[in-house]
């Protein structure tokens, strides 16, 4: 079993919807959770971390469920720009950590 | 300038071949990494090394091996490349709990 997991996607939305991506894990003693955004073709880059008592950047919010061991992104008022893909992380011990595959988001005009 | 810096971008070679993929960082983290990154299997990390005299295996070493030279440099070696080592690979640096990636080396193995 994959110790993330997310819905591949595609999820294609269009502008100005909100969307929401869910993560599963695995490993109850992950303590540390994110989610990177990684554009076609080029590296990952931290979007945001994830709190246990949810948190929120701009049109971006995220959420932590460690009873049921998920976390998700929700997005709103979608942008053009938002189009990427979108990967889950959790950390366990030090320096564990563990990317999901990625949920593609495409946004159209 | 880019903080993290791989080189080369992309690399053909062929089965059996030595290959040395460098990144450097001006970012002044004691952490690196490399990675590798393939379709339908996410980031997998390789190696790590937390200061110039640590190295430490990753998820999938075998076929790998590194080197820091320096706080800044983390050299990734595949010493005899094979097929299933093609890739796009990735070093990056942490100021914990983020990380900060390199722009990726694409790399395939004929």
């Amino acid at each position: 079993r994959k110790e993330v997991e997310q819905d591949p996607g595609p999820f294609n939305v269009p502008e100005g919807a909100t969307v929401a991506f869910n993560c599963t894990y695995s490993n109850s003693a992950s303590q540390s959770f994110f989610w990177y955004r990684q554009d076609c073709r080029k590296e990952p880059k931290l979007l945001m971390s994830v709190y246990s008592s949810g948190n929120e950047d701009g049109r971006f919010t995220a959420q932590l469920n460690r009873a049921s061991q998920y976390i998700s992104l929700l997005i709103r008022d979608s942008k053009l720009s938002d189009s990427a893909t979108y990967l889950c992380v959790a950390q366990t011990g030090a320096n564990n950590l563990f990317f999901g595959t990625g949920t593609r988001l495409t946004v159209i005009p | 300038d880019a903080d993290v810096t791989q080189t080369p971008r992309n690399r053909i070679t062929k089965t059996g071949k030595r290959i040395m993929l460098e990144c450097s960082q001006t970012k002044g983290h004691d952490r690196m990494y490399w990675y590798r990154q393939d379709p339908g299997l996410g980031l997998r990390l390789i190696y790590y090394s937390f200061d110039v005299k640590d190295i430490n295996k990753g998820e999938i070493s075998d076929g790998y091996s590194v080197s820091r030279q320096a706080q800044a440099k983390f050299s990734l070696s595949l010493e005899s490349a094979i097929p299933n080592q093609t890739a796009l690979y990735f070093c990056a640096t942490s100021d914990p709990p983020a990380q900060y990636f390199g722009p990726g080396t694409r790399l395939t193995v004929l």
